[in-house]
């Protein structure tokens, strides 16, 4: 069964102190790895789409690494406007539908 | 902002009622998913439509049911509603069925009394 797993489910972090969220999953076939942050009480905001292993994409203080099993994204000298939910999903080979993790709740202390 | 809006924000309903939820898409964005996303866990995929017709739908009952208008809209509409529909309803439009980028709209909390 395709599945995805986030750790940890929450982590506190004080200003500047980088750290790394996991997302592990099991599928039959990856076509693609999403990472969306969202906030409380809004839709998910897309960040990085990665497609294989080996691939990184950075934005700010995000960056996202992916290996044949498990993605990670390293925040670098997080900020408090950093503090949100991380969300990871997989989208299979066989059909379009995106299968999630349940987040990662990062809050960042100033 | 992505584009996308959704109403109503939010929502109550008794056990047995039906609610439709509405979203708008994007311009030009011929395809939308539905996931329903219960408190403190990932959304989870209800059904998407390409072009007015479904194109895949997850572990949903039949009384989950969609539509998609040519002006971008839908809805999702839910029939006898049960406690645990109490939920966040997001929608998400795509350029096309195998776009990689879903733009979320804010939800539709549905609370179900």
């Amino acid at each position: 069964e395709d599945q995805v797993t986030q750790s940890p489910e929450a982590l506190r972090l004080q200003e500047g102190e980088s750290s790394s969220l996991n997302c592990s999953y099991t599928v039959s076939g990856l076509r693609g790895l999403f990472w969306y942050r969202q906030d409380p009480g809004k839709g998910p905001e897309f960040l990085f789409t990665l497609y294989s292993a080996g691939e990184e994409k950075e934005k700010e203080r995000l960056k996202a690494t992916l290996t044949k099993k498990e993605s990670f994204l390293h925040i670098t000298a997080p900020k408090p406007e950093d503090s949100a939910t991380y969300l990871c999903a997989v989208q299979t080979d066989s059909n379009y539908q995106l299968i999630w993790g349940a987040g990662t709740k990062l809050i960042i202390k100033p | 902002e992505t584009g996308v809006t959704q109403s109503p924000t939010h929502l109550i309903k008794t056990r047995g009622q039906q609610v439709t939820l509405r979203c708008s898409s994007q311009s030009g964005h011929n395809t939308v998913s539905w996931y329903q996303q219960a408190l403190g866990q990932g959304p989870q995929f209800i059904f998407q439509y390409y072009r007015e017709e479904e194109n895949g739908r997850g572990n949903f009952p039949p009384r989950f049911s969609g539509l998609q208008f040519p002006n971008y809209s839908s809805e999702l509409n839910v029939n006898a509603l049960e406690l645990d529909d109490s939920a966040l309803y997001l929608c998400a439009s795509s350029l096309e069925m195998e776009a990689d980028t879903q733009y979320f709209g804010p939800g539709t909390r549905l609370t179900v009394l």
